[in-house]
C-alpha cells in the first residue's frame, strides 16, 4: 500500500498524559500537513511542513502541541498533558505539491477520558 | 476560522435518485476539492477543480468550480448503496501553506 499511513488508529489516554502520533507519507511527497477533526465537523488545520522545515502553524496549536518531520519523511504530533478538549480524530494529508491535491491518512483516533 | 458553507447538512434518498450538493464561501479559492468520508477513516478525494467554470467528472460524480471562485457544487448520478458517508468540500489557496478550509460536510443515506 502507497498511501499515506498513521499508527496508532486509535488511543485512548487518561487526562494529564502525553501522547505522539506518527505520520508515514506518500513516497516523495515534500508537503505534509496535520488536521484535526471534531465529531460532525470538517477537518481543521493545524501545522504543515515543506520537508523537514515547519513552515505554519495554526492558532489551534497550542504550546502543548509540537510537530517535527526530522530528514523530511515521517511526521509526529506529540500532545503533552492532554485535555478532554483534545479528544478528535487527527489527520495527516501529503502532496507532492504541484498538483495541489492533499491525500489523507485514515487518521488516529484520540479519546482523553 | 475561515469557514466554507456547505448545504445541505443531510440527505437521505433513494436508491437511484441523484444527488447535488453545494459549498459557497465569502473568500476567493484558487482550487475546490470534494472529498468522501466512511466512518472511522479519513477523508478520500473525489475530484479536485483548478479553473473557475471548469466542469469535471469522475464516473457518477460530477463538479463544478463556480464563476466567481466563491462556490462549487457536486451532483451524484444514479446514487448506489456505497455512495452512504459524508461529503465535505474543500477550498484551498495556492500561495503559502496552500493548506484546505473544509465545509462542515453533508451526509449521505440512501434507502435501498
Amino acid at each position: 500500500d502507497t498511501g499515506v499511513s498513521q499508527n496508532p488508529r486509535h488511543k485512548i489516554t487518561k487526562r494529564g498524559q502525553n501522547v505522539t502520533f506518527r505520520c508515514d507519507p506518500i513516497s516523495e511527497h515534500n508537503r505534509l500537513y496535520w488536521y484535526r477533526q471534531t465529531l460532525g465537523q470538517g477537518p481543521e488545520f493545524l501545522t504543515y511542513f515543506q520537508n523537514e522545515a515547519q513552515l505554519e502553524k495554526s492558532r489551534l496549536l497550542s504550546d502543548r502541541f509540537s510537530a517535527e518531520r526530522p530528514k523530511g519523511s515521517f511526521s509526529t504530533l506529540e500532545i503533552q498533558r492532554t485535555e478532554q478538549g483534545d479528544s478528535a480524530m487527527y489527520l495527516c494529508a501529503t502532496t507532492p505539491g504541484q498538483p495541489y491535491e492533499q491525500y489523507f491518512g485514515p487518521g488516529t483516533r484520540l479519546t482523553v477520558t | 476560522g475561515q469557514q466554507l458553507n456547505q448545504s445541505p447538512q443531510s440527505m437521505f434518498i433513494q436508491e437511484g435518485e441523484d444527488v447535488s450538493m453545494n459549498c459557497t464561501s465569502s473568500s476567493i479559492f484558487n482550487t475546490w476539492l470534494w472529498y468522501k468520508q466512511d466512518p472511522g477513516e479519513g477523508p478520500v478525494l473525489l475530484i479536485a477543480l483548478y479553473k473557475a467554470g471548469e466542469l469535471t467528472s469522475n464516473g457518477r460524480l460530477t463538479a463544478q468550480f463556480g464563476i466567481t471562485r466563491k462556490d462549487s457544487f457536486l451532483n451524484i448520478s444514479a446514487s448506489i448503496p456505497s455512495d452512504v458517508g459524508i461529503y465535505f468540500c474543500a477550498g484551498q489557496i495556492i500561495q503559502g501553506a496552500q493548506k484546505l478550509v473544509f465545509g462542515q460536510g453533508t451526509r449521505l443515506t440512501i434507502n435501498p
